[in-house]
């Protein structure tokens, strides 16, 4: 199993252009999640998908953002148009949709995409 | 409003004592905490987690205690490691609730050789 993969790993790119994260979820997995991770607040949960519909969008920052997700194997999340103040490390997570206990419980989270806004 | 707080961005502990790391929730509903750690340019791995309906769990060297009543949790990791030495996130989740977790902003440790 490959986990959870994102792309690109680092973005760069100038104020105002269009930005756009992949991620591919684990296979099985049903749910999906966007977090944004920031010195100040930590992880924050940006939007969240369960079988590939959109279930709570409520941390998407403004309507700069947006993201899609228009099979159970790809998501994508979308930033246009691109401000310095979005420079932050993007995290996709993706979890089989229950809770089950044990050490495989929770979240697998892919290695994230660096994005940088000059 | 951050409904899950840890309020000590950092903490520095000697290899082979206990490191203790702290979180507080304000939502009352929240029924399934959970422990992430977090390696420089990876994304968070899943440590430890705790149902509401028990008040400690244990994991070997990592213990996650958890205070209902004040809405307080915390990981115990003894001996400390040098290899423990990493950001850990706490997050806490409703389990009817679409499986939605919320995270803290989480506690770097370093641990000193």
């Amino acid at each position: 199993d490959a986990g959870v993969i994102q792309s690109p790993r680092h973005e760069v790119t100038e104020m105002g252009q269009e930005v756009t994260l992949r991620c591919k979820p684990i296979s099985g997995h049903n749910s999906l999640f966007w977090y944004r991770q920031t010195m100040m607040r930590g992880l924050e949960l940006l939007i969240y998908f369960n079988n590939n519909v959109p279930i709570d969008d409520s941390g998407m920052p403004e309507d700069r953002f947006s993201a899609k997700m228009p099979n159970a194997s790809f998501s994508t999340l979308k930033i246009q148009p691109s401000e310095p103040r979005d420079s932050a490390v993007y995290f996709c997570a993706s979890s089989p949709g229950r809770i089950r206990q044990g050490r495989n419980s929770g979240y697998t989270f892919g290695s994230g995409t660096r994005l940088t806004v000059v | 409003d951050q409904q899950v707080k840890q309020n000590s961005p950092s903490l520095s502990v000697q290899e082979g004592r206990i490191s203790i790391l702290n979180c507080d929730y304000t939502n009352s509903m929240f029924d399934y905490f959970l422990w992430y750690k977090k390696y420089p340019a990876e994304g968070p791995t899943f440590l430890i987690s705790i149902s509401s309906i028990k008040d400690k769990n244990e994991d070997g060297r990592f213990t996650v205690f958890l205070n209902k009543s004040a809405k307080h949790l915390s990981l115990h990791i003894v001996p400390s490691q040098p290899g423990d030495s990493a950001v850990y996130f706490c997050a806490a989740s409703v389990l009817t609730g679409g499986f939605k977790t919320i995270f803290g902003a989480g506690t770097r440790l370093f641990v000193k050789a």
